[in-house]
């Protein structure tokens, strides 16, 4: 079957610095992105969504980069804080599906 | 406004009985959309209910069953419960189309099978 992975289930970065999370995906009818945040006992949380018609997006403190040629999707945090410490999960979603198919999940830990 | 809250948090059962669990989404969400989470399988879809009508289902054997009522609460149902049916069962609430209508996930079921 077809599924969304991530390319490292764990990543430790510097407070302050910028992180990167990548996840690859195969479904190439996908047209639609997320990006969750997990923090210990609860759910998912979004952070921000790219549709395939776009290569990049910009939140507060995050970017969202898509590349369709290599199917490749990233999540840029700026000067990472502490409580960007959780596990990020990727999701892709075909046209009219109502679902999403999630990633392994990375797990990121800021070091003070 | 409150968000999508899930009963009971925790549960432990044993093998053979059967489960239910219910989701009260957001205010205003019409779309309910249940999945299981494990260590080993991560985040799975299970099923996607919009005006009490499953719109979706994942690829769970029928033991694994859910309802959406009027007021667009939903239960689940875990039927002839398994050990590998241990697992967060997570409900996310959504205006009327998700993912694209941003889903909102509640806390989460923590199910212990013994």
């Amino acid at each position: 079957g077809e599924s969304v992975g991530l390319h490292l289930p764990t990543l430790s970065v510097q407070e302050g610095d910028n992180s990167i999370i990548n996840c690859a995906y195969s479904n190439s009818a996908s047209d639609y992105f997320i990006w969750y945040k997990q923090e210990s006992g609860k759910g998912p949380q979004f952070i921000i969504d790219i549709r395939s018609n776009m290569d990049k997006r910009q939140g507060q403190r995050v970017t969202v980069l898509l590349n369709k040629t290599v199917k490749h999707l990233s999540l840029q945090i700026a000067a990472t804080q502490p409580g960007d410490s959780a596990v990020y999960f990727c999701a892709e979603a075909p046209p009219n599906d109502y679902k999403l198919s999630f990633g392994a999940g990375t797990t990121v830990t800021v070091r003070a | 406004k409150a968000g999508v809250t899930q009963t009971p948090r925790y549960l432990i059962k044993t093998r053979g009985q059967q489960v239910t669990l219910s989701c009260s989404p957001i205010s205003g969400h019409r779309s309910v959309s249940w999945y299981q989470q494990t260590p080993g399988q991560g985040l799975q879809f299970l099923f996607e209910y919009f005006s009490e009508t499953q719109r979706n289902k994942g690829n769970f054997p029928g033991r694994f069953s859910g309802r959406q009522f009027s007021n667009s609460r939903s239960e689940m149902n875990v039927s002839t419960l398994e050990l590998g049916d241990s697992a967060l069962y997570l409900c996310a609430s959504s205006l009327s189309s998700p993912p694209t209508d941003t889903q909102y996930f509640g806390p989460g079921t923590r199910l212990t099978v013994l």
